[in-house]
């Protein structure tokens, strides 16, 4: 049980384009997700906090009109890179608040994307 | 900011000895959670261990526990007898509400 599934794994996208990446916890309801960047060998950046029926909570330096975070149901969040930039190139991961013998985040995949 | 600290960017252990990998963190609360997950190469986040803030005895699992000081606000993890595939990123969290803040990652070599 406590599965979170991320799709996709990944992608290679043209610059100036938007991608979608969906976070869905598949047997339980997360009230609470959390979407991170990671670089390269370094620890995970939170990039936004989201709960459902509500608009997320973006951290500080992250551009929430570049970075929309929908979370309109208990089991889906997504995260959307509008107009991408090779800059923006990177690895995604999204994580659901749940529980399984205490309270836990669990992790999706993750998502390689790569803008040309 | 309420951070989240790993000194040892990097360790390594011979197969089957024990290691310690070091965690502080600052909070002005007194319940929260903190957690040890391991990300291997896959990049897929596991948890390794869970301790609850208000329970002052430590968690372990199987070969993993924890050094849990709640005053020196420190969360040490202990992998006892290690193994080839515990080689991974290993991160401390730590988590009040829906703040959870993770720590900059110990990089841990197995060496055979």
């Amino acid at each position: 049980g406590a599965v979170v599934s991320q799709h996709p794994s990944w992608v290679i996208c043209k610059s100036g384009t938007s991608v979608k990446i969906e976070c869905r916890s598949l047997d339980f309801q997360a009230t609470t997700m959390f979407w991170y960047r990671q670089f390269p060998k370094q620890s995970l950046m939170l990039m936004a906090t989201s709960n459902e029926g509500s608009k997320a909570t973006y951290e500080q330096g992250v551009e929430k009109d570049k970075f929309l975070i929908n979370h309109a149901s208990l089991t889906l969040s997504t995260l959307t890179v509008t107009s991408a930039h090779p800059e923006d190139s990177s690895f995604y991961i999204c994580s659901a608040l749940g529980y399984r013998e205490g309270t836990e985040a669990f992790f999706g995949q993750g998502t390689r994307l790569t803008v040309v | 900011a309420q951070t989240v600290t790993q000194s040892q960017p990097e360790m390594s252990v011979q197969e089957a000895e024990t290691v310690t990998l070091s965690c502080t963190y600052d909070t002005s609360e007194s319940d929260y959670y903190l957690f040890w997950y391991k990300q291997p190469p896959s990049r897929q986040m596991i948890l390794v261990i869970r301790q609850e803030a208000y329970k002052q005895q430590n968690a372990t699992e199987n070969r993993f526990s924890v050094n849990f000081q709640k005053a020196a606000k420190s969360f040490s993890l202990k992998i006892s007898d290690s193994q080839l595939g515990d080689a991974a990123m290993y991160f401390c969290a730590r988590l009040y509400g829906q703040n959870f803040v993770f720590g900059p990652g110990t990089r841990l070599s197995v060496l055979p």
